[in-house]
């Protein structure tokens, strides 16, 4: 099954850009990467979808270097609610989350 | 639209009794995937089923069973609790793009399984 590695912890200030950098050396040529926010209690959430360069949509960009065997998710401008575990995944079909990055946005 | 129903929400059973999770999407989604959640953890993938009529193991399948039962449902069968599945169990679904792509997955709000 697809593994990624990603930081386990991540320290912020309301305000600034947060880049959380996740690894994936075995990635296959069809995986595409995702990244997901989660809440506690909560299931998680979608943020962005990307293959190969740059996306941007309204909340995050994605990152992906030309080997893809990393992507970075960029988080512009943090508030406070972005206080979340964020997981990078990789793959088609058998998708697993690994332990994910728990972002601490502070006042 | 509902999105993925889970039930129940809540459950406790006892060590040795059987249960089934329920699961249902009206997304008309291809793929369907349950996930268990322990305290501080990330997700882990037990069971998938990319299309109706297919199942298949994901990281964590040893004590459950999963039925596919349309497109819609996806079931997770405990066949005798242990304290060990006490977690929280996500079910989600996606569509299937062209290329083996899978599309953004939609989680239902969780079932809180304890075993005593």
């Amino acid at each position: 099954l697809a593994k990624t590695t990603q930081p386990i912890s991540m320290d912020s200030y309301e305000g600034q850009e947060v880049n959380i950098t996740c690894s994936h050396n075995n990635i296959a040529t069809n995986d595409y990467i995702t990244w997901y926010q989660q809440f506690p209690s909560q299931g998680p959430r979608f943020i962005i979808q990307g293959y190969k360069t740059k996306v941007t949509n309204e909340v995050a960009s994605l990152f992906i270097p030309a080997d893809r065997k990393s992507s970075t998710l960029s988080l512009p401008r943090v508030s406070l609610s972005d206080t979340a575990v964020y997981y990078c995944l990789r793959g088609r079909r058998a998708l697993t989350f690994g332990s994910g990055t728990r972002l601490q946005v502070q006042p | 639209n509902a999105g993925v129903t889970q039930t129940p929400k809540f459950q406790v059973l006892k060590t040795g009794q059987s249960m089934t999770l329920q699961c249902a999407q009206d997304m008309n989604h291809n793929s369907m995937y349950w996930y268990r959640q322990d305290p501080g953890m990330g997700l882990r993938l037990i069971y998938y089923s990319a299309s109706e009529g297919t199942t298949d193991k994901g990281e964590v399948p040893n004590g459950y069973n999963v039925s596919r039962l349309n497109k819609r449902e996806f079931s997770l069968r405990l066949e005798s609790a242990a304290p060990s599945q006490t977690s929280v169990y996500f079910c989600a679904s996606s569509e299937s793009r062209g290329g083996g792509q899978t599309g953004e997955l939609f989680f239902g709000e969780g079932s809180r399984l304890t075993v005593l």
